[in-house]
């Protein structure tokens, strides 16, 4: 029943691996997203795509590439993790249209611990 | 790039009290959002503004969105201990002719019963 599914919930790892982070989404919603959230809160956009295609990109490093199989999907793959990159990553849908774009169901979270 | 300053950053209130919280940006938009989150979770939109000046109540929320399109405030009353959590604004822009949502830096709410 859950609207935005991602796995998984925590994720402990060493610097220099590679992982992925999945994301699902059953409202039939266009748009998904990826955001990052630091040990401060400060909750930061990274990646859109609209029906499978990426429509913004916010100056990530290129280490992390997002991947839409099908719009219902977006998954996040991380190469050669850094300390920096722990943080709480959320993938979010929303419908498509101006006024409802801002809708953003938010999925809960996958906590990312770099060692 | 664009910025939203939330203020306070943290605060303590007595269950049953008014709160209040606001949220300033160096970039006007054209819709403001609250967000709330709960430990462990994602956010969820508490409620959304669309015009300059208008004033929209969610239960006990209220938000408004400012006359200049710069800043919004949230209003809480009497307050109760699940409205804990921390409480996001966040704005709406065109970017590239397709909509971005950018949120404020957050204000932590702890209530105390």
């Amino acid at each position: 029943d859950t609207a935005v599914s991602q796995t998984p919930k925590y994720l402990v790892t060493q610097m220099g691996n590679d992982k992925s982070i999945k994301c699902e989404q059953n409202l039939g919603h266009d748009t998904m997203y990826w955001y990052k959230q630091d040990s401060k809160k400060f909750l930061k956009i990274m990646f859109s795509y609209n029906n499978k295609e990426l429509i913004i990109n916010e100056t990530v490093p290129n280490r992390f590439s997002p991947k839409s199989p099908d719009k219902a999907h977006l998954n996040l793959h991380i190469n050669s993790l850094e300390l920096g990159d722990s943080a709480v990553y959320f993938c979010a849908s929303s419908p498509v249209g101006l006024t409802a774009s801002e809708k953003l169901f938010f999925g809960s979270g996958t906590q990312l611990s770099v060692l | 790039g664009q910025q939203l300053n939330q203020s306070p950053q943290s605060m303590f209130i007595q269950e049953g009290e008014d709160v209040s919280m606001n949220c300033t940006s160096s970039s006007i938009f054209n819709t403001w959002l609250w967000y709330k989150q709960d430990p462990g979770e994602g956010p969820v939109l508490l409620i959304a503004l669309y015009k300059a000046g208008e004033l929209t109540s969610n239960g006990r929320l209220t938000a408004q969105f400012g006359i200049t399109r710069k800043d919004s405030f949230l209003n809480i009353s009497a307050s109760i201990p699940s409205d804990v959590g921390i409480y996001f604004c966040a704005g709406r822009s065109n970017s590239g002719g397709y909509q971005k949502v950018t949120f404020g830096t957050g204000t932590k709410l702890q209530v105390i019963p």
